[in-house]
């Protein structure tokens, strides 16, 4: 099986564009998590999608939304950017959203650079 | 409020030496996670623990869930274990999301 795809692999923008990135998750999995990565702040939760829908959602500003569409492919857009948006964005897939016992599996990431 | 913490943050190790990377959380979890981070950025699941002990090759898994603290032991430590190593966690009062530790960056020298 195919692990989980993300493009582009790096990117780089200018303060004040817009960024739309890309997660194919393993096959079968309905459930993707997206996730920044900092030195300064480390591993951070974005938002879930499960079967189309967010499912929860992390701390950061309204400048940031993800869909998922029905072949469980999704996307994470970020509007505005900001240097601080510079990071590493993981995306994670599972089966299913209902088992919290459940494995996630990474992506490489996008590596993005807000200049 | 829902925290981990990790320990140490830097640890450098000869080949062959035992080590020891520790997580402590700070209310009810659900399950916790070891992750592994290779220079350029992959991660992989190691582990999920909800209770006791597991373990894969040289790698060992603990957790103590009435400590609110989980230990992952490598054995045997050899260069190519040289990565970062991630506590995440999901706590019982939050959804699926995870709550990540700080990691713990390890090089081993041959």
């Amino acid at each position: 099986k195919a692990g989980v795809t993300q493009t582009p692999r790096y990117l780089i923008k200018t303060r004040g564009q817009q960024v739309t990135l890309s997660c194919s998750p393993i096959s079968g999995h309905r459930s993707v998590s997206w996730y920044q990565q900092t030195p300064g702040q480390g591993l951070q939760f974005l938002f879930e999608y499960f079967s189309e829908t967010q499912r929860n959602k992390g701390n950061f500003p309204g400048r940031f939304s993800g869909r998922q569409f029905s072949n469980s492919r999704s996307e994470m857009n970020v509007s505005t950017l900001e240097l601080g948006d510079s990071a590493l964005y993981l995306c994670a897939s599972s089966l299913t959203s209902g088992s919290r016992q459940e494995t996630q599996y990474f992506g490489p990431g996008t590596r993005l650079l807000v200049l | 409020k829902n925290e981990v913490e990790q320990s140490p943050q830097n640890l450098t190790a000869q080949e062959g030496e035992f080590i020891t990377i520790n997580c402590s959380y700070s209310v009810g979890i659900s399950a916790l996670h070891w992750l592994q981070q290779h220079p350029g950025g992959g991660i992989v699941s190691l582990f999920m623990l909800s209770s006791g002990k597991k373990k894969h090759g040289r790698l060992i898994a603990t957790i103590n869930i009435q400590e609110k603290h989980s230990s992952l032991h490598i054995t045997a430590s050899h260069p190519r274990d040289s990565a970062v190593y991630i506590c995440a966690v999901r706590f019982t009062n939050t959804g699926n999301q995870f709550y990540f530790g700080t990691g713990t960056s390890l090089t081993v020298i041959p």
